[in-house]
C-alpha cells in the first residue's frame, strides 16, 4: 500500500533557520496539497498543484514560504527564516479528480518546531 | 465566508455507549461534506464523503447523514479505538477547484 509519504517526520530548527519539506504523493494522483494544523485546530489549506503547476495559494502563505512540484511528482516545501509562529504539522495530501469528484489522502505530516 | 463549527469539542464515552457528533457548515454551495479521522502525531484518514442532503454512508460502528445544514458522524457501540479526532470538512461549489475547509474536530474518548 504505497500511501502519501512525507519526509522528515520531524523537525528542529533554530528562529532565521531554512527548512525544507518534501511529499511524495499517490503515484496516479494528479493533485497535491499543502496543509498546516496546530494544535486544537482543524488543517488549514496553504497551496495546491496540479500535476506541475501551482493553481492556488492561500493568503496564510507568506513569501516566506515556497512549494514546487516538479514534473508533476514530489513536492517540496520550503520555510525560509523561520519564526516562532511557523511551528505546526504541515501536511501534504493527494487526490485523483474525476468527474468534479475527489477524495484526499493525507501523509503522516512533519511536525516543525521552531525554537 | 465558508465556515464548519463541530461540536461537541470534546466528547467521553464508556464503551458500547453511542452518540452522535455534529458538523454545521455554512458555504455557498455544496460540493463535498468529508468525514475523517485523526489519531495523535498523524495524518487525518478518510472516513467518508457525502454529496447531497439525505445521503447515508456507513463503515463498521460509523454511520454519517447529511442534511442542507450540518452532517452527523453516529457512532454505535463505540469500542477504545474508536478514540480519536473526528474532522469535518466541506468542499463548496464554485467554479474551478475549491480546497476543503475544515472544521476544528471533536475529540472522542472512548473508555473501556
Amino acid at each position: 500500500d504505497t500511501g502519501v509519504s512525507q519526509d522528515p517526520r520531524h523537525k528542529i530548527t533554530k528562529r532565521g533557520q531554512n527548512v525544507t519539506f518534501r511529499c511524495d504523493p499517490i503515484s496516479e494522483h494528479n493533485r497535491l496539497y499543502w496543509y498546516r494544523q496546530t494544535l486544537g485546530q482543524g488543517p488549514e489549506f496553504l497551496t495546491y498543484f496540479q500535476n506541475e503547476a501551482q493553481l492556488e495559494k492561500s493568503r496564510l502563505l507568506s513569501d516566506r514560504f515556497s512549494a514546487e512540484r516538479p514534473k508533476g511528482s514530489f513536492s517540496t516545501l520550503e520555510i525560509q527564516r523561520t519564526e516562532q509562529g511557523d511551528s505546526a504539522m504541515y501536511l501534504c495530501a493527494s487526490s485523483l479528480q474525476r468527474q468534479g469528484r475527489e477524495k484526499l489522502f493525507f501523509g503522516s505530516g512533519t511536525q516543525l518546531s521552531v525554537l | 465566508e465558508d465556515q464548519v463549527t463541530q461540536s461537541p469539542e470534546a466528547l467521553r464515552l464508556q464503551e458500547g455507549e453511542s452518540s452522535s457528533l455534529n458538523c454545521s457548515y455554512t458555504v455557498s454551495g455544496l460540493r463535498g461534506l468529508f468525514w475523517y479521522r485523526q489519531d495523535p502525531g498523524k495524518g487525518p484518514e478518510f472516513l467518508f464523503t457525502l454529496y447531497s442532503a439525505g445521503e447515508e454512508k456507513e463503515k463498521e460502528r460509523l454511520k454519517a447523514t447529511l442534511t442542507k445544514k450540518e452532517s452527523f458522524l453516529h457512532i454505535t457501540a463505540p469500542k477504545p479505538e474508536d478514540s480519536a479526532t473526528y474532522l469535518c470538512a466541506v468542499q463548496p461549489r464554485r467554479s474551478g477547484n475549491t480546497p476543503l475547509v475544515f472544521g476544528k474536530g471533536t475529540r472522542l474518548s472512548v473508555i473501556a
